[in-house]
Order: C-alpha cells, then sequence, then structure tokens
C-alpha cells in the first residue's frame, strides 16, 4: 500500500535560519507532488507542485523554493527564513487516481 | 481563479444529532470534489471523493452530494458523535492547468456529548 512521509513534525526555527523539509511516498510510481501551508485561520494555500523528477511548478512568489531529487523525494527548504513562513505544512501526493493522500504535516514557528 | 467557500465556520452540536456541512465553489469545470477532515495538528484525511459525473457517495454514517451546475456540495452527517469532531475541509480538482485542489477554510465542528 501507498504510504506518505514527512518529517520533522514540529520546528521551531530563528528568523534568518535555513530550513528543510522533506516528504517521502512509498508504493507508488512517478506520483504528482505537492507541498501546501495552512496558515492560522486560513485555508490550505497550495505553494509547489512537482508532475516528475526536477520538474517544480510554483504557485506563489515567496520566500521559499521546492525541490525533486528521486522520484518519491519532494523537499522544502528556505534560505532565510522570515515570521511570515510560519505555518502548518502539509505534503500531498496522487498518481494515476484520482484521489489525493496528506502526510502528517509539519508545524513550523518561526521565532 | 477557483474560490471553494464553507459554511459555516463552525459548529457545536448534540451527540447524535445529524447534521450537514456546505460547500460551494465558484467554478463548475472541476473533476471531482473531496471531503477530507484533519483532527487538530494532524494532516488530511481523505472522507469521500466524488466524480464530476456523480450526485452522491456514501461512507458509513457520511453522505456526500455534489451539484456541479450549481456549484454546490453537502457532507452529510448521521448520529453524530464525539469522534466526529474535527474540522471538515472540502477541495475541488480543477479541469484545467495542472489538475490542482483548490480547498475551502473548513467548519469546525465540535460534537457535544
Amino acid at each position: 500500500s501507498q504510504t506518505i512521509h514527512q518529517w520533522p513534525a514540529t520546528l521551531v526555527q530563528p528568523v534568518g535560519s535555513p530550513l528543510s523539509l522533506e516528504c517521502t511516498v512509498e508504493g507508488t510510481s512517478n506520483p504528482n507532488l505537492y507541498w501546501y501551508r495552512q496558515a492560522a485561520g486560513r485555508g490550505l494555500q497550495l505553494l509547489f507542485y512537482s508532475v516528475g523528477i526536477g520538474q517544480i511548478s510554483s504557485e506563489v512568489p515567496q520566500n521559499l523554493s521546492a525541490s525533486r531529487p528521486q522520484d518519491r523525494q519532494f523537499i522544502l527548504s528556505s534560505k532565510k527564513l522570515l515570521l511570515s513562513d510560519s505555518g502548518f505544512y502539509l505534503c500531498a501526493w496522487r498518481d494515476g487516481t484520482i484521489e489525493a493522500f496528506f502526510g502528517q504535516g509539519t508545524r513550523l514557528t518561526v521565532v | 481563479k477557483q474560490e471553494v467557500t464553507q459554511i459555516p465556520a463552525a459548529l457545536s452540536v448534540p451527540e447524535g444529532e445529524n447534521l450537514v456541512l456546505n460547500c460551494s465553489f465558484t467554478d463548475s469545470a472541476i473533476y471531482n470534489l473531496q471531503w477530507f477532515r484533519q483532527d487538530p495538528g494532524k494532516g488530511l484525511t481523505s472522507l469521500l471523493l466524488i466524480q464530476s459525473s456523480q450526485r452522491e457517495q456514501t461512507s458509513g454514517r457520511l453522505n456526500a452530494s455534489l451539484d456541479k451546475s450549481s456549484g454546490r456540495s453537502t457532507l452529510y452527517i448521521a448520529a453524530s458523535q464525539p469522534g466526529d469532531s474535527a474540522t471538515y475541509l472540502c477541495a475541488v480538482r480543477q479541469q484545467t492547468g495542472a489538475n490542482n485542489l483548490f480547498f475551502g477554510t473548513g467548519t469546525r465542528l465540535t460534537v457535544i456529548p
């Protein structure tokens, strides 16, 4: 069966520090991968999606970047975090099926 | 651009009551609509998915309907239980672009024992 792993679960980082969040999927090949952010009191905002290795599309201009070095690995990064980067980050995947599946999320607090 | 709205934003009901959550979307060019559940501090769990050609889907005490032409969906929960307390999100998958999901802001449900 397919599973999705996302880590870390929580993270507290100072302003200006770098960020790396990792997401991996098991049990499927060539999935579409997504990074979402959920800010307090707001809906999920799509940040990046990838349809294949090295293929990244950005939905919103921001302080973050994404990479897909392997078929089932999706990484969200920042060189210098801002206070406004705080939020709940969710990774999701979808393959040829019609349903989307989500990881357990990472709570990022920038202090 | 697709906009998804969920009403109400929060709902409290006594245990055993039947309830309806509402979701509306502005662009009817969708592939499907998906209802998710999110517990505090957790990821999303898929509950039901309705294809654009379908009118409803059922899973246990949950029933979701879709009226694509009017841009509306409802999630019906029968005989609510305290364990149903969570935030419920609806999302539509666009036919255009990268077929991405657009989410509503959710309805926070509290079922009171």
